[in-house]
């Protein structure tokens, strides 16, 4: 069955430091990876999604990814208070196969 | 755009009783997903319908738990004599297409008394 593994569990970052967020599945077929984010109380929201090798920026966030070792990674720079969340990577096929969600990284941004 | 309704917001149900828990996708969306998010087992799939077909219903504990999609306008899911562990955060998604962005509803919050 297919997994996908995030880490750390949990992470603290100063205001205005950067948090790297690590994501891989264990499915050789997946296609599609997505990072989620959930604020305390509130529902998962889809932050940026990355289908190609390579890099993807937008704003204060960037997300790499190495199809060949299935993993991808959430970097946030200049990080704020308001970035203090759960983020959630998820991952599925092409031709319409269930999105897999890792168990998330807690990150605190301390101001 | 209303975004995925989830009805109702809370629900406290006794040990033993039946919840039932609504979801209405975004207009024109395809596909429906159920979760289940608990701060120990975090979110878990239930099940997934495309096109008012299940598809996939892994997540599913096989005995209590039900989920319909009688129209394209909403999914419930049924949880028969309800126990204190079913206690839990239920999230609704919908997307375009099965494999896609999903957009989720404000969940349903069960507690089992």
């Amino acid at each position: 069955q297919q997994k996908v593994q995030q880490s750390p569990e949990s992470l603290i970052v100063p205001e205005g430091g950067m948090a790297s967020l690590n994501c891989t599945s264990s499915d050789r077929n997946v296609d599609y990876f997505w990072w989620y984010r959930q604020h305390s109380g509130k529902s998962p929201k889809m932050l940026m999604s990355i289908f190609s090798n390579g890099e993807k920026e937008e704003g204060r966030f960037t997300v790499h990814l190495n199809k060949a070792s299935l993993h991808t990674s959430l970097h946030i720079r200049d990080s704020q208070p308001s970035d203090s969340a759960l983020y959630l990577c998820a991952a599925s096929r092409t031709g319409g196969y269930k999105v897999v969600f890792g168990s998330g990284t807690r990150l605190l941004v301390s101001p | 755009n209303a975004g995925v309704i989830q009805t109702p917001r809370h629900k406290v149900t006794g040990k033993g009783q039946e919840a039932t828990l609504w979801c209405e996708p975004i207009s024109g969306h395809s596909a429906v997903f159920w979760y289940r998010q608990t701060i120990v087992q975090g979110l878990e799939f239930l099940t997934y319908f495309r096109n008012q077909a299940p598809i996939d219903d892994s997540g599913m504990p096989k005995e209590r738990f039900s989920a319909q999609m009688p129209n394209q306008s909403h999914s419930t899911l049924k949880i028969q004599s309800t126990q204190p562990q079913d206690s839990a955060v239920y999230l609704c998604a919908s997307s375009s297409l099965g494999g896609l962005e999903q957009y989720f509803g404000p969940g349903t919050r069960l507690t089992v008394l």
